[in-house]
């Protein structure tokens, strides 16, 4: 079935660092691709996403870029921030049955020190 | 306009019994959406309620399920608990079933079995 792989965390960084969390997916046909972040305490909030490939997302200052022949959808921020430690997740939709429910991948904590 | 609510935030209960989790969606959206959080399994789909109808089904036990009411409320039962459900439950709603609908996630319910 589809699935999502993400790097093995944590992720530690001192503040105005450059990020790359890396996200690879296996998919039958042509899924659409989301980052989200779940600040501690608090529910998943939509990052970003990209529904076709080639297709850039950005937000808050984070892309990623939808890569069919690399089967991969890595999110970068060129410096990160303290506000910015949180728990990434790496999501692709699943076509079923008329329905589309979400897969995501395990979860990259990431630490921002100042 | 309030977010989604989930009650209630945290939860203990004891192997064999049995819980209601309740998930309050956004106004104006129809579709409810659980998922379960796990260090382990990480974040996986439950089940997908749109106008009281079941949409989606995860790969869960007949223990787990779910209902939808007519205001687009939406309740989750776990009957005979297992300590293996010790979660956090995550319910999100949108105004429509596909992915190009945001989805919009409440805090979650902690669920701890004993």
């Amino acid at each position: 079935g589809n699935s999502v792989t993400q790097m093995e965390g944590p992720v530690t960084l001192s503040e105005e660092a450059f990020l790359t969390i890396n996200c690879t997916y296996t998919a039958t046909g042509y899924p659409s691709l989301f980052w989200y972040v779940q600040y501690p305490g608090e529910g998943l909030q939509l990052l970003l996403k990209a529904t076709k490939a080639d297709d850039k997302g950005s937000n808050k200052g984070f892309e990623a870029t939808y890569r069919k022949e690399t089967t991969s959808f890595h999110l970068e921020k060129g410096s990160v921030q303290v506000s910015d430690s949180a728990v990434y997740f790496c999501a692709l939709s699943d076509p079923q049955g008329g329905s589309e429910k979400l897969v995501f991948g395990k979860g990259t904590k990431l630490t921002v020190n100042p | 306009k309030a977010g989604v609510t989930q009650t209630p935030r945290y939860l203990i209960k004891t192997r064999g019994q049995q819980v209601t989790l309740s998930c309050s969606p956004i106004s104006g959206h129809r579709s409810v959406s659980w998922y379960q959080q796990t260090p382990g399994q990480g974040l996986q789909f439950l089940f997908e309620y749109f106008s009281e109808t079941q949409r989606n089904k995860g790969n869960f036990p007949g223990r787990f399920s779910g209902r939808q009411f007519s205001n687009s409320r939406s309740e989750m039962n776990v009957s005979t608990l297992e300590l293996g459900d010790s979660a956090l439950y995550l319910c999100a709603s949108s105004s429509g079933l596909s992915p190009s609908y945001e989805q919009y996630f409440g805090p979650g319910t902690r669920l701890t079995v004993t």
